[in-house]
C-alpha cells in the first residue's frame, strides 16, 4: 500500500542554519508529493508540491526535489529563521483510484534565536 | 476569494454525546474529504463525498458518517463519542474531476471529548 516516512523530530536549529527534513514514501504508480506546514493551533498549509519525477517544488525559500529512484521527497531551506518553527507534514497523493492524501508523522522543528 | 471555513472552531462533548461538524468549500470546489488529526500525529483520513455521496472511506467505524448538501458544503458527525475521539478535524476540498485532486484545507475544528 502506500505510506509516508518521515525523520523524527523535534529538530532544533539556530536562526540562519541550513535545514533538511527526510521523507520517503512507498507507492503504487505515480503520486504527486507535497510538503504542508501546520503552525499552533492551526490547519495545515501547502508549502510546495511536486506532481512528477525530477520536479522541484518551491515556496518562501524551502525547496524539495521528487526523486523516483530513492522514492524521496526531501524538504531543504538554506537558512531558517524563528518564524518557520511550526510541523512539516510530507504527504502523498496517489491519483491511481484513491482520493486521499496520505500523510506522515509529522516533524517539529524549532528554530532558535 | 474565501478559502474553507469550518465551524465551529473547537468544541467540548461528553463520552456517548453526538456531535456535529461543519465545512464549506472554497469556492469552485465540489468535493470535501474528511481527516482526523490526532495529537502528535498526521492526519488520517476519514471519507470523501463528491455529487452528495460518499465515494471512499478511511478505517474509521460505522459511528463516523457525513453528508454533503447539493451547495457542496458537508458535516461530519460522530455518534457515542469516545475520549479516544478527541482531535482536530480538517476539512478539505478540492474539484472532482482530473487524476491529481489537490485538496485545500480548512482550519479546522478542535473536539475535546471528556
Amino acid at each position: 500500500g502506500n505510506s509516508v516516512t518521515q525523520m523524527e523530530g523535534p529538530v532544533t536549529l539556530s536562526e540562519e542554519a541550513f535545514l533538511t527534513i527526510n521523507c520517503t514514501y512507498t507507492a503504487t504508480g505515480y503520486p504527486s508529493l507535497f510538503w504542508y506546514v501546520q503552525y499552533p493551533g492551526e490547519g495545515l498549509q501547502l508549502l510546495l508540491k511536486a506532481t512528477k519525477a525530477d520536479d522541484k517544488g518551491s515556496n518562501k525559500g524551502f525547496e524539495a526535489t521528487y526523486r523516483k529512484e530513492t522514492t524521496s521527497f526531501h524538504l531543504e531551506k538554506g537558512s531558517v529563521q524563528v518564524s518557520d518553527s511550526a510541523v512539516y507534514f510530507c504527504a502523498l497523493l496517489n491519483p491511481s483510484g484513491t482520493y486521499k492524501y496520505i500523510f506522515g508523522t509529522g516533524t517539529r522543528l524549532k528554530v532558535l534565536a | 476569494d474565501a478559502g474553507v471555513t469550518q465551524s465551529p472552531t473547537h468544541l467540548i462533548k461528553t463520552r456517548g454525546q453526538q456531535v456535529t461538524l461543519r465545512c464549506s468549500p472554497k469556492s469552485g470546489h465540489d468535493t470535501v474529504s474528511w481527516y482526523q488529526q490526532a495529537l502528535g500525529q498526521g492526519p488520517q483520513f476519514i471519507f470523501q463525498y463528491y455529487e452528495e455521496e460518499e465515494r471512499q472511506r478511511g478505517n474509521f467505524p460505522d459511528r463516523f458518517s457525513g453528508h454533503q448538501f447539493p451547495n457542496y458544503s458537508s458535516e461530519l458527525n460522530v455518534n457515542a463519542l469516545l475520549l479516544g475521539d478527541s482531535a482536530l478535524y480538517l476539512c478539505a476540498s478540492s474539484t472532482g474531476t482530473g487524476s491529481y485532486n489537490e485538496q485545500f484545507f480548512g482550519p479546522g475544528t478542535r473536539l475535546t471529548v471528556l
